[in-house]
């Protein structure tokens, strides 16, 4: 079954850091990926997304993300975390035909955490 | 309104009562979704509407119901609640089935005790 595993429960970084945020997938052919990041309190906003194309997709607020195929990957970057950017974090894959009337669903890893220290 | 409306905040409900937990949109998304959110787990989807008048069960269905009368609503009702139930329930809406862009409510925190 489609699945997407986020292994880093917790992160802290210092303001200024780089922040790399890890994701892994399972899903047979090239999968949809996105990250999303959800505030304290707030809902779920959409970072970014792949679909196909260049391997290294930019999104919102300074983060990108890297396709790897060979390691089933869609980390999330940063080049330097602001104080702002501790949230959670979520990473998604769309699934196949898993759900009733054969559409294709978001499916959500269990987020990463991130602080950041002053 | 702008965006996803979400109806109660927060809720403390007792066991084996029924609730209806509320979602408005006025993009005119055609689909809507419900996901529900707890710790170690993420996000898992509990139904779905593609659009008005449809519906579909998602991951984790069972015990609750929802209904799709027209566009802009979308409702979710727990007929019988148990603690299990306790977390915190997102609405969410795209414009169409395909396309993966969700925008979500601000979520209704419940506590069934």
């Amino acid at each position: 079954a489609q699945s997407v595993t986020q292994p880093d429960i917790h992160i802290t970084v210092s303001e200024g850091a780089s922040l790399e945020l890890r994701c892994n997938y399972s899903y047979g052919a090239t999968p949809y990926l996105f990250w999303y990041v959800q505030s304290p309190g707030q809902g779920l906003q959409l970072l970014l997304k792949y679909f196909s194309g260049d391997t290294l997709v930019q999104g919102i607020k300074g983060f990108e993300a890297e396709f790897k195929r060979s390691q089933s990957s869609f980390n999330l970057r940063k080049p330097s975390v602001h104080w702002s950017d501790a949230a959670e974090y979520f990473c998604a894959v769309v699934a196949g035909t898993m759900f009733s009337g054969g559409y294709n669903k978001l499916i959500f890893g269990a987020g990463t955490r991130l602080a950041v220290h002053p | 309104i702008a965006g996803i409306t979400q109806a109660p905040t927060s809720q403390i409900l007792a066991a084996g009562r029924r609730m209806t937990l509320r979602c408005t949109q006025d993009m005119r998304h055609n689909a809507m979704y419900w996901y529900r959110q707890d710790l170690g787990l993420g996000l898992r989807l509990i139904h779905y509407s593609n659009t008005a008048g449809t519906t579909g069960k998602g991951e984790v269905p069972d015990g609750y119901s929802v209904s799709r009368a027209n566009t802009d609503d979308f409702p979710l009702t727990l007929a019988s609640a148990v603690p299990s139930q306790t977390s915190v329930y997102f609405c969410a809406s795209s414009e169409s089935q395909g396309d993966y862009g969700y925008t979500f409510g601000s979520g209704t925190r419940l506590t069934v005790v």
